[in-house]
């Protein structure tokens, strides 16, 4: 079984700049999850995706990012314009489905962010 | 608010020794916690999941237990080798299976 899929695996842009990443779940899965991991913490949870309906969005700084789960399938989460401090690893996790208890998570390898 | 606390943030140990780490959480009305690990500069690998109506779980050499009303669960590590070295996290979700919150992690470091 494939894991999760995400791109790119590093990138690095200046202030002010935009960025997208891409995040493809295993084949199933109806949950979706992007977290934010800072250097030395835990993952934040961003944005939590049901198919294509967002189910919790609330620590997603809404000014400067967005997400999009269209097809309810893979997502691509979008900053813009990027500051100093969203420098960190964005993760994608996604899970079978959270309503029906199948809420064990799969996590993809991330996508390292370097603002400069 | 929900808060995950973990305790210690750093461990070193002998190659061979069994080893707890400690995650608190605030939140009584969890629904479920989960065990992962993380090498440096890769993403989360699930270790056990534990469902609140449940008391622990185990894989292998790993243990994890939850206790909801004391507010804490216990990860054991039986014969820690050095490939045990890792960061280990735990998270918790609320009673409708969302707002995942993490601890910030315990690195172990098990020596040879």
């Amino acid at each position: 079984e494939a894991g999760v899929a995400q791109s790119p695996r590093y990138k690095i842009i200046e202030k002010r700049q935009s960025v997208a990443f891409w995040c493809n779940p295993i084949s199933g899965h109806a949950t979706l999850y992007w977290y934010q991991q800072i250097l030395g913490q835990g993952p934040k949870l961003l944005i939590q995706f049901q198919n294509n309906g967002v189910v919790d969005d609330s620590q997603l700084p809404k000014d400067r990012f967005s997400a999009e789960r269209l097809k309810g399938v893979d997502s691509t989460l979008k900053i813009q314009p990027a500051k100093l401090e969203d420098s960190a690893v964005y993760l994608c996790a996604s899970s079978l489905d959270r309503v029906a208890g199948g809420s064990e998570q799969y996590f993809g390898p991330g996508t390292r962010l370097t603002v400069t | 608010k929900q808060e995950v606390t973990q305790i210690p943030a750093a461990l070193s140990v002998p190659e061979g020794e069994n080893l707890v780490l400690n995650c608190s959480f605030t939140d009584s009305a969890i629904y479920n916690l989960q065990w992962f690990r993380q090498d440096p500069g890769k993403g989360l690998t699930s270790l056990l999941l534990i469902q609140s109506s449940q008391r622990e779980q185990t894989s292998g050499r790993l243990n994890a237990s939850l206790d909801k009303s004391s507010g804490r669960s216990t990860l054991y590590i039986a014969a820690s080798q050095p490939g045990d070295s890792a960061t280990y996290l735990c998270a918790e979700s609320d009673n409708y299976g969302q707002n995942f919150v993490f601890g910030p992690g315990t690195r172990l470091s098990v020596l040879p």
